[in-house]
């Protein structure tokens, strides 16, 4: 068991830029998640999948933050012009049910800063 | 709107001693409570959980107590030990719901 792969690690990157977050999910898992952590807020959730379907993307802060998923095995996060705002570590997780209760998996982690 | 509040920033705490700590929600539809810890540069993992039908759940040095009424569980690590040091997060969800909603976390720091 790999485990939850994120890449990359870090991304340091200027106003303006696009960046792209990307995530592989452990093989079999059903539920993808992505979550911001700030010192302010914690862990925040910004959008999840079951099955490659987006249930919930309240948590999306603005048009900026997309997120697809084309396959089971492949999620990816895009920020799109990326802000000072957006620097955070963004976490992607995965859960093998869809029916809760499913301790989640996460992924080490991308450390972003948009300078 | 934090539904999952941890007041306590930072936690120090002798080895061999008890650390514990607290985490408040504000959603009575939450039945479901997990922690979680957290090593630097590393993801969040999965500690131990506790359904709403139990006030109490132990696995080893680790409890967790629910009190539904007040709306607050507990972690207790008995006894604490220097591995213990690391970030700690409350966690809560809905039954049937996958969505996970975490409070701040408590840094906590095992002193030798």
């Amino acid at each position: 068991d790999a485990g939850v792969i994120q890449s990359p690690r870090h991304e340091v990157t200027e106003m303006g830029q696009e960046v792209t977050l990307r995530c592989k999910p452990i093989s079999g898992h059903n539920s993808l998640f992505w979550y911001r952590q700030t010192m302010m807020r914690g862990l925040e959730l910004l959008i999840y999948f079951n099955n490659n379907v987006p249930i919930d993307d309240s948590g999306m802060p603005e048009d900026r933050f997309s997120a697809k998923m084309p396959n089971a095995s492949f999620s990816t996060l895009k920020i799109q012009p990326s802000e000072p705002r957006d620097s955070a570590v963004y976490f992607c997780a995965s859960s093998p049910t869809g029916a809760g209760n499913s301790p989640l998996h996460f992924g080490n982690g991308t450390r972003l800063t948009v300078t | 709107d934090q539904q999952v509040k941890q007041n306590s920033p930072s936690l120090s705490v002798q080895e061999g001693r008890i650390s514990i700590l607290n985490c408040d929600y504000t959603n009575s539809m939450f039945d479901y409570f997990l922690w979680y810890k957290k090593y630097p540069a590393e993801g969040p993992t999965f500690l131990i959980s506790i359904s709403s039908i139990k006030d109490k759940n132990e696995d080893g040095r680790f409890t967790v107590f629910l009190n539904k009424s007040a709306k607050h569980l507990s972690l207790h690590i008995v006894p604490s030990q220097p591995g213990d040091s690391a970030v700690y997060f409350c966690a809560a969800q809905n039954f049937g719901n996958e969505k996970l909603t975490f409070g701040t976390g408590t840094r906590l720091t095992i002193i030798p």
